[in-house]
């Protein structure tokens, strides 16, 4: 059973740029989770999704959205690089969301913004 | 709103000894609490949860945490550490009206030393 997948591993991106990031989640869970974790901190929660529609989010600016699609994979758009969005960007999944539901966490897509 | 504080930015234990991680909560509702493991350039792998059924929860690789209202703790403890348990650590809190959404605390990077 393959778990959390994320794409691309790596990616280097420039100031102003855009940049998509794509998540996979574990087979037979319907719910997504994004998570930007710093160099040094704590993953910090972006958004989630279920039914294809944004459930709940974090304090991120606009410049951050994503989408869910009917398979339940997700993606994570960023738009107008920073340099403070450099970090590793984790995908999790889960059931249903449910707070006592275990969120199964991906391997991550570390962007680097010059 | 909830979040967690990890006494402890790094802890260094020798291999054998006991391991003992802090984590304290705050919450204005029931929390949900979650032990996760990071090695390094991996995602989070879950240790064990608290989802308010046994305030003693055992977990993998016999790492357990005892969840303690009175104190808002819920400490991590492992009775003999291998050197494989170098690791970051991070707890992390959720609520029933949060729908999953993790809010982790800082972490705590372990060296195990022989």
């Amino acid at each position: 059973d393959a778990g959390v997948t994320q794409s691309p591993t790596h990616l280097i991106k420039t100031r102003g740029q855009q940049v998509t990031l794509r998540c996979s989640p574990k087979s037979g869970h319907d719910t997504v989770s994004w998570y930007q974790q710093a160099l040094g901190q704590g993953p910090q929660f972006i958004f989630q999704y279920y039914e294809e529609e944004e459930r709940q989010r974090g304090n991120f600016p606009d410049r951050f959205s994503g989408h869910q699609f009917p398979n339940y994979s997700s993606e994570l758009n960023v738009n107008a690089l920073l340099l403070g969005d450099s970090a590793l960007y984790l995908c999790a999944s889960s059931l249903s969301g449910r707070p006592t539901d275990t969120q199964y966490f991906g391997p991550g897509t570390r962007l680097t913004v010059l | 709103a909830q979040s967690v504080t990890q006494l402890g930015s790094h802890v260094s234990v020798s291999e054998g000894a006991l391991v003992l991680l802090r984590c304290n909560y705050s919450s204005s509702v029931p929390p949900y609490l979650f032990w996760y493991v990071q090695y390094p350039n991996q995602g989070l792998q879950l240790l064990l949860k608290y989802t308010s059924a046994a305030t003693l929860v055992k977990g993998i690789n016999d790492f357990e945490a005892e969840f303690k209202k009175s104190e808002t703790s819920f400490h991590l403890t492992k009775p003999s550490a291998h050197m494989s348990d170098a690791a970051e650590y991070f707890c992390a809190v959720t609520t029933t009206d949060s729908w999953g959404k993790l809010q982790f605390g800082a972490g705590t990077q372990v060296v195990v030393t022989p």
